[in-house]
């Protein structure tokens, strides 16, 4: 069954505005750990930003912050004053446990940032 | 800074020749991860070890794929005989796991294999 959703293939932001990036998961375990990578057109994956399920604070990272609601399931990627250089492709990932070490990724959702 | 080396970067190959892929995790990480990524299938888990230990090879077609990691400083994946099909960016990955954790994974810049 897919655990991780991204529901947007692609989103496009004008350059300086804030982009939210869609994220849900689904999970039974109470301890689980959310993830988000940016693989530009280079082909490398980058990791951006974590957050853990027992986390009280949303996570950041510069420009990059993930809206974390819980009960929602749903773990949104926030990138605020978009640069050209952010448009790329945007993964969210999940590892639940602490029985498993796998990650399982979502489809991603690519994002172009317009001059 | 240390990062998790691939090689080759790119293999062209033909249907039925044996393809090895090389991988060199950061030191000190005791997980390593192998990822397939298609545009049909996206990033997909073939195998990953935990202290040299394979835990996991459910996504590898048994036939023709094996991952093994000889020492802590060397991964690999063979396809034999590889098969147009088998098109696509290898990832490797490694990461330092534990129980109660949950650290990021590090990705090599992949080994792009086209079998014509």
């Amino acid at each position: 069954a897919q655990k991780i959703t991204q529901t947007q293939p692609g989103m496009f932001v004008q350059e300086k505005e804030a982009v939210t990036l869609d994220c849900t998961y689904d999970t039974s375990d109470p301890s689980y750990g959310l993830f988000w990578y940016k693989q530009p057109s280079s082909g490398e994956m980058i990791f951006l930003i974590y957050q853990g399920s027992y986390d009280q604070q949303n996570a950041t990272e510069g420009r990059y912050s993930l809206n974390f609601q819980k009960a929602r399931k749903s773990a949104n990627l926030v990138i605020s004053a978009s640069q050209l250089g952010d448009s790329a492709m945007y993964f969210c990932a999940m590892r639940e446990g602490p029985g498993t070490y796998k990650y399982i990724f979502g489809t991603g959702t690519r994002l172009k940032v317009l001059a | 800074d240390a990062r998790v080396t691939q090689t080759p970067r790119d293999k062209v190959t033909e249907m039925g020749q044996e393809v090895t892929m090389r991988c060199q995790p950061i030191l000190g990480h005791n997980t390593v991860f192998w990822y397939r990524q298609t545009m049909m299938q996206g990033l997909e888990l073939l195998a990953y070890f935990r202290n040299r230990a394979p835990l996991d090879d459910s996504g590898m077609p048994k036939d023709r794929f094996s991952a093994e990691m000889p020492d802590a400083t060397l991964a690999t994946l063979k396809i034999q005989p590889s098969e147009p099909r088998d098109s696509a960016v290898y990832f490797c990955a490694s990461g330092t796991t534990s129980g109660s954790s949950y650290n990021e994974q590090f990705f090599g810049p992949g080994t792009r294999l086209t079998v014509l």
